[in-house]
């Protein structure tokens, strides 16, 4: 069975320092892979989607970049947080629907 | 910005009750909805999904039916328990083969024992 991870599950980063968050999916090859952000108390805004390799697609300007190294790792980076930085981050894969993974809180102070 | 939004944005039931969710979306040539459920902290868990070419779909519990005359999507969830309690959320997929999906604001959805 497919399974996906995210780590870490919490973080707190000052602001102006980088962050690296990490997105694996097991038990599939080649799925097309979602980064999201959901504000406290509102719907998930697509950030970034993959659909292999070194292909992103971003689908709002921000400060955030994502990368895709691996088949099945996605990874969401910023070289300077800001305060509009926090929230919830979400990755996701598609395979017969879409399926989330548990989550990154991030809070930038 | 989005596309998707609910009608209600809190919804209070007892157990045992039906309860009805719904949600209006904009774009017309969006061909694939989904009910997701949000426990706090946790990432959005599937519930259901409905095609275009349906407009009615039923599962364990839970019904999602589809008008597209209006553009409403709605989830039904019969004899609601306590472990139902949560954000519910509606995805529509304008995005083709790539998924990409829009969300509503979600509904919270308690159940008072």
């Amino acid at each position: 069975s497919q399974t996906i991870h995210q780590w870490p599950a919490t973080l707190v980063q000052p602001v102006g320092s980088p962050l690296s968050l990490e997105c694996t999916v097991e038990g599939t090859s080649n799925p097309n892979l979602y980064w999201y952000r959901q504000a406290a108390g509102r719907g998930l805004q697509l950030l970034f989607y993959s659909v292999g390799i070194g292909q992103i697609s971003s689908e709002v300007p921000q400060n955030l970049s994502a990368s895709r190294p691996q088949d099945r790792q996605f990874i969401l980076s910023s070289k300077k947080l800001l305060l509009s930085d926090s929230g919830f981050y979400l990755c996701a894969w598609r395979g017969e629907t879409q399926y989330f993974g548990p989550g990154t809180r991030l809070l930038v102070l | 910005g989005e596309s998707v939004g609910l009608h209600l944005p809190t919804l209070s039931v007892q157990e045992g009750d039906n309860s009805i969710i719904n949600c209006a979306y904009s774009n017309s040539a969006s061909d694939y909805f989904i009910w997701y459920k949000q426990e706090s902290g946790k990432g959005p868990q599937f519930i259901i999904d409905i095609r275009s070419n349906m407009d009615k779909r039923q599962g364990q519990r839970v019904t999602v039916l589809l008008n597209k005359t209006v553009k409403h999507l709605s989830l039904q969830i019969a004899a609601t328990q306590p472990g139902d309690s949560a954000v519910y959320f509606c995805a529509e997929n304008s995005g083709g083969s790539n998924y990409k999906l829009t969300f509503g604001k979600g509904t919270l959805l308690t159940v008072n024992p």
